[in-house]
């Protein structure tokens, strides 16, 4: 069974620092990447999306894949307190236009 | 991007009737789905809604419990039957725009569903 994992969190960083969310996925044919971020009572907005190794930046996300190791990541730079959400990894598989979603991992940023 | 609107936000329905939820693009899109999340989980797929065609159900789901329509490239409506309280949950329409590499998927603001 195709699956992307995440730890649940939460996870709590200090205003100011950097946010490093992590996401491991099973299957190797999968082709690319999606983060999104979702407040409490809130649907999921899209943060970014990867679909080659290394890194690709917007503004304070960095997002991070590495193929080989299946793993992806999001960094989160100055993390501001609005930060605090649950955040979603989602991976597409193969050549189908669906998403398979991890469980997410919350985060606290502390004032 | 694309801009989705659902309607109902929110609906508080007894066991066993059901619920019609819609879901409105601001421009046309090929891939339109309905997900599901349950209160405390994560986004769980339950359709993909076809234009023109039956949709295409994951595993677990059934056309008799979760018909779907999607008239045009622009519309889809999700019907939720014979409502029991497990039912209770949020619905969310997704679209997804761009080419098959370059590939976006956003969601609308859902509807909650509560089922007495």
């Amino acid at each position: 069974q195709k699956e992307v994992e995440q730890n649940s969190g939460p996870l709590s960083v200090p205003e100011g620092a950097i946010a490093s969310l992590n996401c491991t996925y099973s299957d190797r044919g999968s082709q690319s990447f999606f983060w999104y971020r979702q407040y409490s009572g809130k649907s999921p907005e899209l943060i970014m999306f990867i679909y080659s190794n290394g890194d690709k930046e917007d503004g304070r996300f960095t997002a991070q894949l590495n193929k080989a190791s299946q793993y992806v990541s999001l960094l989160i730079r100055d993390s501001q307190p609005s930060d605090s959400a649950t955040y979603l990894c989602a991976g597409r598989m193969d050549s189908s236009y669906k998403l398979i979603f991890g469980s997410g991992t919350r985060l606290l940023v502390r004032p | 991007s694309a801009v989705i609107s659902q309607k109902p936000s929110r609906d508080i329905c007894q066991r066993g009737t059901s619920l019609t939820i819609q879901c409105q693009v601001d421009s046309q899109v090929t891939m339109m789905f309905w997900y599901r999340q349950q209160p405390g989980q994560s986004l769980t797929l339950i359709a993909t809604a076809n234009q023109g065609s039956e949709a295409t159900y994951e595993s677990g789901f059934v056309i008799d419990k979760f018909p779907i329509s999607r008239p045009n490239l622009t519309f889809s409506t999700l019907t939720v039957s014979n409502l029991s309280p497990e039912d209770s949950s949020i619905y969310l329409c997704s679209v997804a725009t761009g080419t098959h590499i370059s590939y976006e998927q956003y969601f609308g603001p859902g509807t909650r569903l509560t089922v007495t």
